[in-house]
């Protein structure tokens, strides 16, 4: 019974590929977020959605382009594939957007691009 | 631009005293401060966090301890036990919904 689910866990595709991979919370938030964990471990977020409206997008490149179908779910689009891409991608929700409230992350995407 | 800091990638204490945890931030903006924590193969779980018209918050054997002056916090886990082992990400925010988070220290609680 995951709260914050993502598939698929692993994920290994050549350069220059598209990939999606899917994001679902079933605790009822409005606010959704995907985080990329780099090679230096450090969590950046990279998108945040509420109710299906985007409102953080940080600075990343646009083959990256979130997609939110309903508040459940906010699935990550990748065009042409990059070595660079190559990371743990974290989904994460939480109940409203702003700063001060508790994120639940999903388990991660382990992307390797070669 | 690494704004919250965990300079300690790893830390170990034995089973039953106090593991420390030490985050520092660079930005002034930064109101509200997380940890978390995080096992193998598993997305990051909240722990505790601390809001800055506070100085202190517990929650059992977590305590967190803010120094807005020296910008820096630390997480007391006392007494340790071999199910903390994991990883914890110190996290901050801002109003402006900027999370940040650090690099995160490794702990190892042996028995």
């Amino acid at each position: 019974d995951t709260a914050v689910s993502q598939t698929p866990k692993y994920l290994v595709t050549q350069m220059g590929n598209d990939k999606s991979i899917k994001c679902e919370q079933n605790l009822g938030h409005d606010t959704m977020y995907w985080y990329k964990q780099d090679s230096k471990k450090f969590l950046k977020i990279m998108f945040s959605y509420n109710n299906k409206e985007l409102i953080i997008n940080e600075t990343v490149p646009n083959r990256f382009s979130p997609k939110s179908p309903d508040k459940a779910h906010l699935n990550l689009h990748i065009n042409s594939l990059e070595l660079g891409d190559s990371a743990v991608y974290f989904c994460a929700s939480s109940q409203v957007a702003g700063p001060y409230n508790e994120q639940f992350f999903g388990p991660g995407t382990r992307l390797t691009v070669l | 631009d690494q704004q919250v800091k965990q300079n300690s990638p790893s830390l170990s204490v034995q089973e039953g005293r106090i593991s420390i945890l030490n985050c520092d931030y660079t930005n002034s903006m930064f109101d509200y401060f997380l940890w978390y924590k995080k096992y193998p193969a598993e997305g990051p779980t909240f722990l505790i966090s601390i809001s800055s018209i506070k100085d202190k918050n517990e929650d059992g054997r977590f305590t967190v301890f803010l120094n807005k002056s020296a910008k820096h916090l630390s997480l007391h886990i006392v007494p340790s036990q071999p199910g903390d082992s994991a990883v914890y990400f110190c996290a901050a925010s801002a109003s402006n919904n900027d999370m940040r988070f650090g690099a995160g220290t490794r702990l190892t609680v042996k028995p």
